[in-house]
């Protein structure tokens, strides 16, 4: 088991550029999330996925899209990037069917974007 | 508001040197408290959960304890291999379990 995958590990972009920031999980859990953690704060929720074809937000939302593609997968769009989005990405799953049940949730190795 | 405040942001301990690291927590009634281990360049480890006060967990050096306003990770003789960035993490009761709120770390480094 790979568990949680991210790519790219590493990215660079210039102001108003894009990308999708790709995850993927074989441990056939049903939620996936998006955070970002920045220096001194806390890891900070981004998009979440309760299940497959739901997508919510979470506390920072903006400036970001995400899809999930199927129960496996779940990336994660910038659009149009802003240097205030240089931080570490960071995709997680857990277990959960049920919205109010204690889940341990999973991390991927994290991508490291630097917006110029 | 729901907080969680980890303490010492920092702490530098001699290998064998036993400490504890803090994370208090304000929220309205405790669902469950989680402890993760990050190295550099990596994702956070899940190292335990915790579910109510006096409850106790261990994992080789590591004991996580829990009371109603905190939770300390007791480390034990460390050794240079248990230098990371421990994050502790809660989930409030009356939410969802994608609404859990991370403390910013405590950077412990272990010297020879």
């Amino acid at each position: 088991n790979a568990g949680v995958t991210q790519t790219p590990k590493f990215q660079v972009l210039k102001t108003g550029q894009s990308m999708t920031l790709q995850c993927a999980q074989d441990m056939n859990h049903n939620s996936m999330y998006w955070y970002r953690q920045d220096p001194g704060m806390g890891l900070r929720l981004i998009y979440y996925s309760a299940s497959e074809g739901t997508t919510d937000k979470g506390e920072v939302p903006n400036g970001y899209n995400v899809s999930r593609l199927n129960k496996r997968e779940f990336s994660l769009r910038l659009e149009s990037a802003a240097p205030s989005q240089t931080s570490v990405y960071f995709c997680a799953s857990s277990e959960s069917t049920s919205g109010h049940a204690v889940e341990t949730q999973y991390f991927g190795p994290g991508t490291r974007l630097l917006v110029l | 508001e729901d907080q969680v405040t980890q303490s010492p942001e920092a702490l530098r301990l001699q290998e064998g040197e036993s400490s504890s690291l803090n994370c208090s927590y304000t929220v309205s009634g405790l669902r469950g408290l989680f402890w993760y281990r990050q190295d550099p360049g990596k994702g956070p480890e899940f190292l335990f959960t915790l579910y109510s006060a006096g409850e106790e967990k261990e994992k080789e050096r590591l004991k996580a304890t829990l009371t109603k306003k905190e939770s300390f990770l007791h480390i034990t003789a460390p050794k240079p291999e248990d230098s990371a960035t421990y994050l502790c993490a809660v989930h409030p009761r009356y939410s969802s379990a994608s609404k859990i709120i991370f403390g910013s770390g405590t950077r412990l480094s272990i010297r020879p």
